[in-house]
């Protein structure tokens, strides 16, 4: 059974402070992924990664930079945190051969403040 | 650039009564995937349905089955008997075939079940 875990379901920080959200999974997945959800935007793709140390930008990448230096964990950095950060912000992966299954993992609530 | 769009942000519907959610799409593409997710309160993002779009037969998964028509680029859930659990974001999603599996997500539509 695939799991995605990322290292904290709530996080409170305050502006200007540096943040890592971890993620990590266990099933030798490629291709990895950083979502961030808002109410009434849905969720929008920060960063992805298809092998270690490879990123693209996905739709929202201001702001943020990402890691990944090991294939089973993907960091989401947060270089100097601001109020409009503050948002749920989902991991993913999926294998190559099938990306049209995505795992999810159980989300990180950040407030700053 | 592909767009999903879920123009009902709330739906609320009684225990063992129909529910369904509306998605529609723009794309110029030929080969995507289609998802409806559930995100319940614990915020775990659960696969609910999937849909080739190369496949004229819309997918159905126990309670759950959707209404594909691709020239309208609509793409509608519908929850038959509906149960507490059920409560729930539903979220719908775009993935084309040659992505790296990105992901488009529209806005989510929350469904509250009551008894």
């Amino acid at each position: 059974d695939v799991k995605v875990t990322q290292s904290s379901r709530y996080l409170v920080k305050r502006t200007g402070e540096k943040v890592f959200l971890e993620c990590v999974q266990d099933m030798d997945h490629e291709n990895m992924f950083w979502y961030r959800q808002d109410p009434g935007l849905g969720l929008r793709l920060i960063y992805f990664s298809y092998d270690v140390k490879m990123k693209e930008k996905g739709d929202i990448p201001e702001g943020y930079s990402v890691s990944r230096e090991k294939k089973e964990r993907f960091s989401l950095i947060l270089e100097s945190t601001s109020t409009n950060q503050t948002s749920m912000y989902l991991c993913a992966s999926t294998p190559s051969g099938e990306r049209d299954t995505q795992y999810f993992g159980p989300g990180t609530r950040l407030t700053v403040l | 650039a592909q767009t999903v769009t879920q123009s009902q942000p709330e739906m609320s519907v009684q225990e063992a009564e129909t529910v369904t959610l509306s998605c529609t799409y723009d794309t110029s593409e030929n080969n995507y995937y289609l998802f409806w997710y559930k995100q319940p309160p614990s915020r775990q993002m659960i696969l609910v349905i999937r849909q080739e779009a190369y496949k004229q037969q819309n997918a159905t998964e126990n309670r759950f089955s959707v209404n594909f028509q691709k020239a309208a680029k609509s793409f509608s859930l519908k929850i038959s008997d509906s149960q507490l659990g059920d409560t729930a974001m539903y979220f719908c999603a775009f993935l084309l075939t040659d992505s790296w599996g990105k992901l488009q997500f529209g806005a989510g539509t929350q469904v509250v079940v009551t008894p």
